[in-house]
């Protein structure tokens, strides 16, 4: 089992519409939780961190944090064009472990 | 802003060829990373470096090395080149870990270097 699993995609969304994003984890351990966006030929950017369990909004993205289940998730509301990407889940503390990532068409 | 700067963007060397990938941050991290990126397969780590001469090994450290002897600069050596390590080589850098649950995990990349080995 991988460390990190995320919805395979890729994921096609209408301009406007929400995105959402999956991840789960086995280690049950993890303290640090992460969200980057990585553009094609690009490296990748943080865009969201959450440690506690609950959700954390900053603008459009909103991360999902339950540490029982160990699940992770990420909305994106009113989804741009310029949010089209890969979107990577990274978990655990200092040294971390990324997914495959989740590729998002966002369709005007 | 954090800035993690790569040494080059683009590289094409020849199997057999000693490769040095160099990297350096301007934050004072503690931590400096190596990953590589390849289709399907997502981010694989290859070495990390938590101080100054320090380092450990990722996931894949085979065929590679890693030197760290400013804090600053943490190089990525391949001895001898193999086609299969042609791929996207990417540096990050966070500041001490350890600290759980913390923003101190967060890492910062750099802009990577695509590496082709003919």
């Amino acid at each position: 089992q991988k460390e990190v699993e995320q919805n395979s995609g890729p994921l096609s969304v209408p301009e406007g519409a929400i995105a959402s994003l999956n991840c789960t984890y086995s280690d049950r351990g993890s303290q640090s939780f992460f969200w980057y966006r990585q553009y094609s030929g690009k490296s990748p950017e943080l865009i969201m961190s959450i440690y506690s369990n609950g959700d954390k909004e900053d603008g459009r993205f909103t991360a999902q944090l339950n540490k029982a289940s160990q699940y992770v998730s990420l909305l994106i509301r009113d989804s741009q064009p310029s949010d089209s990407a890969t979107y990577l889940c990274a978990v655990n503390d200092y040294k971390l472990s990324f997914g495959a990532g989740t590729t998002v068409t966002v369709r005007a | 802003d954090v800035k993690v700067t790569q040494s080059s963007r683009y590289l094409v060397k020849r199997t057999g060829e000693k490769v040095f990938l160099e990297c350096v941050q301007d934050m004072d991290h503690e931590n400096m990373f190596w990953y590589r990126q390849d289709p399907g397969l997502g981010l694989r780590l290859i070495y990390f470096s938590y101080d100054v001469k320090m380092k450990e090994k990722g996931d894949i450290p085979e065929g590679y090395s890693v030197s760290r002897e400013k804090k600053e600069r943490f190089s990525l050596i391949l001895e001898s080149a193999s086609t299969n390590q042609t791929s996207m080589y990417l540096c990050a850098s966070s500041l001490k870990g350890g600290l759980a649950g913390s923003s101190y995990n967060e890492q910062f990349f750099g802009p990577g270097t695509r590496l082709t080995v003919l």
